[in-house]
């Protein structure tokens, strides 16, 4: 069954620094997100992309965020300057079209940041 | 604005025991609701989603329930299984929306 992948599982960087984590969506979507969710809080929205460019971005993502679909197969997040309140578990996901009946939106495991 | 929440944070049942866990939104404008499981350590996991024209919809040994008047959503899991063991999330989202809201999760636990 085609799945989302994210890489690292895991990455742990130190406050000022900068953060790239990856994406490879299923191969036939064309809609593609970032979530989040801080550790017992909910999954929370930051953006959704399509045709190369942001469709959607929630409050969370301010110009410390970046998203790129910098080939045919990738998408990534690049956070800037990290801040320890950035720690979180961030989900990419994609779709085939928009995120309504039968256009399922489909998550990958997660990249776990830790912001020292 | 915009809010998912759930009524009981941690639901406890018996392994073959029925589990319905509820949700409660408040955007009167969402017209499309799915329920994901989440694993410990996993990203979400698409269980079943239903449509705003619709008030009832099955999968395999699950049933979603939506009550539009009240803004009500519920996910009924028959003969519950020690897999079943997750944290479950209610989202809504727009028919042609491309930005889930989730719900706070609920726990289910299920015993041996």
């Amino acid at each position: 069954e085609p799945e989302v992948t994210q890489t690292p599982s895991h990455q742990v960087t130190q406050m000022g620094q900068e953060v790239i984590l990856r994406c490879v969506p299923i191969s036939n979507h064309l809609y593609f997100y970032w979530y989040r969710q801080i550790l017992g809080q909910k999954v929370e929205f930051l953006v959704s992309f399509y045709n190369n460019e942001i469709s959607e971005k929630s409050e969370i993502f301010d110009d410390q965020f970046s998203v790129e679909r910098p080939d045919g197969s990738n998408f990534t997040l690049k956070i800037r300057s990290t801040k320890l309140e950035d720690s979180a578990m961030y989900f990419c996901a994609s779709s085939k079209n928009t995120g309504g009946s039968g256009n399922t939106i489909y998550f990958g495991e997660g990249s776990w940041l830790t912001v020292v | 604005g915009e809010s998912v929440g759930l009524h009981l944070p941690t639901l406890s049942v018996q392994e073959g025991d029925n589990s319905i866990i509820n949700c409660a939104y408040s955007n009167s404008a969402s017209d499309y609701f799915i329920w994901y499981k989440q694993e410990s350590g996993k990203g979400p996991q698409f269980i079943i989603d239903i449509r705003s024209n619709m008030d009832k919809r099955q999968g395999q040994r699950v049933t979603v329930l939506l009550n539009k008047t009240v803004k009500h959503l519920s996910l009924q899991i028959a003969a519950t299984q020690p897999g079943d063991s997750a944290v479950y999330f209610c989202a809504e989202n727009m028919e042609y929306g491309n930005k889930l809201v989730f719900g706070a999760g609920t726990i289910l636990r299920v015993k041996s």
